[in-house]
């Protein structure tokens, strides 16, 4: 089976950097996605990496070590917006490319 | 406007009486799947569905079934709902189960259901 771990809360304050961490175990990992829940809503997806390193897109970038099955979200100029729940996902072809989540880290952006 | 529809978005119900709640995309995606999220335990899928006709269990499908009769609906039926199905549910979908890995899976708003 697949699963993840991430943590359940972290707080900053308003224009810091945080960063969320995600670990994984999985056969035939495929890729790490992100995605964002403001309380109660929809999430709404937010990166997704299948090779290590960086990837960019504005405010927020992931990374991703397949060889440590070690991802982070990094959300750089922090606003109160940003306040939310973030998700890991990990997809393996042995699990058809469906993603299984993580349970969540609750970011909290204080004034 | 390419999206979600699930309906209703709050239900309280009584145990034992059938339910169903639909999910209704526009976007014709072929891959259609429900998940439950409950407090600390993150997103767990419920069903899924490949295409037409074409339905799998997730990991938590004690209590449900689903049916895919047509591309753009994927209804969740409770059959005989207990409060243990007290939940929050959404439908997701994407153009495939690959593409969705990729691309990201458009959610649902959302159905909290409450079973008293």
């Amino acid at each position: 089976g697949q699963s993840l771990e991430q943590p359940s809360e972290v707080t900053a304050v308003e224009g810091a950097i945080v960063q969320i961490n995600c670990t994984y175990q999985t056969s035939g990992f495929y890729g790490l996605s992100w995605y964002q829940q403001h309380d109660g809503g929809a999430p709404t997806f937010l990166s997704y990496n299948a090779l290590d390193g960086l990837e960019e897109t504005g405010r927020f970038s992931s990374f991703l070590s397949r060889s440590d099955s070690y991802g982070y979200l990094l959300l750089q100029e922090l606003q109160m917006k940003d306040s939310a729940s973030y998700f890991c996902a990990v997809s393996s072809s042995g699990g058809s490319y469906i993603p299984t989540f993580g349970r969540g880290t609750s970011l909290i952006v204080h004034p | 406007e390419a999206q979600v529809t699930q309906n209703p978005r709050y239900l309280i119900t009584v145990t034992g009486k059938k339910l169903t709640v639909t999910c209704s995309q526009n976007m014709n995606h072929e891959y259609m799947s429900w998940y439950r999220q409950d407090p600390g335990l993150g997103l767990r899928q419920i069903y899924y569905s490949m295409n037409v006709e074409v339905t799998d269990k997730g990991d938590v499908p004690e209590g449900y079934k689903v049916s895919r009769k047509e591309k753009r609906n994927f209804p969740l039926i409770l059959e005989s709902p207990s409060p243990n199905q007290t939940s929050l549910y959404f439908c997701a979908s994407s153009l495939d189960a690959l593409a969705g890995t990729t691309y990201g899976y458009t959610f649902g708003s959302g159905t909290r259901l409450t079973v008293v």
